[in-house]
């Protein structure tokens, strides 16, 4: 089991940008939530997705939006890139009321 | 916002003590998960209590959670170098949906 898995690892962008961070959750997984984590801080949810809705929202303008694709995986697209949107962004993937498990994270930096 | 507010925020211990962390929280919850970051990584899991739930035990890790204070702790006993990490409480205040709220986190450093 790979757990979950997200692409790319780092990535730069320049400011006005858009940018698609993706993520597979683990295997049996039917829920996938995003977190963006900026530096010294704890995550902050994002949005979080189940049968390919948003089921939840949290803070984040309209900029920052998702997909669930039908074999549950991931997609988080951000729009018109600040530079305060660099930061660690984070998948969690959870079933019903159990552990939630968390990937790598991909590192954006906005330059 | 954050939920779960870690006191205290940094520990500097030697190898083989125990490291205690608490976790504060201001809403009703269904369960608490505590984490561990190493260097900006991923999140690792380190263990879920439920809000019926008192006490958990997983290896060298305790947890405990006193839903009348909105209060966890998180134990880590006989401290070895590679737990220096950050360590991050969040609260599931949604039942079954893991819309998780955490705190700033713990620096943990073990000095060996």
């Amino acid at each position: 089991d790979a757990g979950v898995t997200q692409s790319p690892t780092h990535l730069i962008k320049t400011r006005g940008q858009q940018v698609t961070l993706r993520c597979s959750p683990k295997s049996g997984h039917d829920t996938v939530s995003w977190y963006q984590q900026a530096l010294g801080q704890g995550p902050q949810f994002i949005f979080q997705y189940y049968e390919e809705e948003e089921r939840q929202r949290g803070n984040f303008p309209d900029r920052f939006s998702g997909h669930q694709f039908p074999n549950y995986s991931s997609e988080l697209n951000v729009n018109a890139l600040l530079l305060g949107d660099s930061a660690l962004y984070l998948c969690a993937s959870s079933l019903a009321g159990d552990e939630a498990f968390f990937g790598q994270g991909t590192r954006l930096t906005v330059v | 916002s954050q939920q779960g507010e870690e006191d205290p925020q940094a520990l500097s211990i030697q190898e083989g003590e125990n490291a205690t962390m608490n976790c504060s929280y201001k809403t009703s919850i269904n369960n608490l998960q505590w984490y561990r970051q190493n260097s900006g990584r991923g999140l690792v899991h380190l263990i879920l209590i439920r809000s019926n739930e008192r006490e958990k035990h997983s290896g060298r890790l305790r947890v405990t959670l006193d839903t009348s204070k909105k209060s966890s702790s998180l134990l880590i006993t006989a401290s070895r170098a590679a737990d220096t990490a950050s360590y991050f409480c969040a609260t599931d205040t949604y039942y079954g949906n893991n819309r998780l709220a955490f705190g700033k986190g713990n620096q943990v450093v073990v000095i060996p």
